[in-house]
């Protein structure tokens, strides 16, 4: 069965640096998400993107985040400038046309030290 | 604005009796249901989910849900619970705009 898959598992990265979080969404899904959960707090949506634009972000996502489709099959996440609060588990999800549920990867792990 | 209440941060429940998982939603507008369920070290797995139609809908691994639109809860049920179902269980609501709000989820242990 096909799934999302995420790269790296796990990052560590030093404050200030910026980090790509890369994802590959099932092959025939035309909707990308991003969301994270900082350490026992819930899943918060960070931006979703549709026909190489962003459809809606969160108040989260601001101009520090941006999102990218740079070929036919990944999907990143830039952070340019990390702070420690952006430490959190970050998700990618696809969506396929006419369906509701969105199909989530495993995460890559961020620690900001 | 949407929110997600998930009043029990853990529920345990001896193998082969029923479990119930409660969520409770506020929305402005149709809600569209999900649950999910995440596996130590896992991404969130898709269960099931309400988008209209019959209130009780059937997901993966014999896990049930039933709409009540007057008391705006989507619990998540089994008739009998099984020791692997043990997991973090996550509700989550969408009114149509595709970005989900999910709830602070709740550990199922689920004991032999």
């Amino acid at each position: 069965e096909p799934e999302v898959t995420q790269t790296p598992s796990h990052q560590v990265t030093q404050m200030g640096q910026e980090v790509i979080l890369r994802c590959v969404p099932i092959s025939n899904h035309l909707y990308f998400y991003w969301y994270r959960q900082i350490l026992g707090q819930k899943v918060e949506f960070l931006v979703s993107f549709y026909n190489n634009e962003i459809s809606e972000k969160s108040e989260i996502f601001d101009d520090q985040f941006s999102v990218e489709r740079p070929d036919g099959s990944n999907f990143t996440l830039k952070i340019r400038s990390t702070k420690l609060e952006d430490s959190a588990m970050y998700f990618c999800a696809s969506r396929r046309e006419g369906s509701y549920e969105q199909y989530f990867g495993p995460g890559t792990r961020l620690t900001v030290t | 604005a949407q929110s997600v209440a998930q009043p029990e941060d853990q529920v345990n429940v001896a193998e082969g009796n029923p479990l119930t998982v409660k969520c409770t939603y506020s929305v402005s507008g149709n809600p569209y249901l999900f649950w999910y369920v995440q596996y130590p070290n896992r991404g969130l797995q898709f269960l099931l989910k309400y988008i209209t139609g019959d209130n009780l809908v059937k997901g993966s691994y014999g896990f049930e849900a039933e709409f009540n639109k007057s008391q705006t809860s989507f619990h998540l049920k089994k008739p009998s619970a099984l020791v692997s179902d043990s997991a973090l269980y996550f509700c989550a609501v969408d009114t149509g705009r595709r970005a989900l709000t999910f709830g602070s989820g709740t550990r199922l242990q689920v004991q032999p």
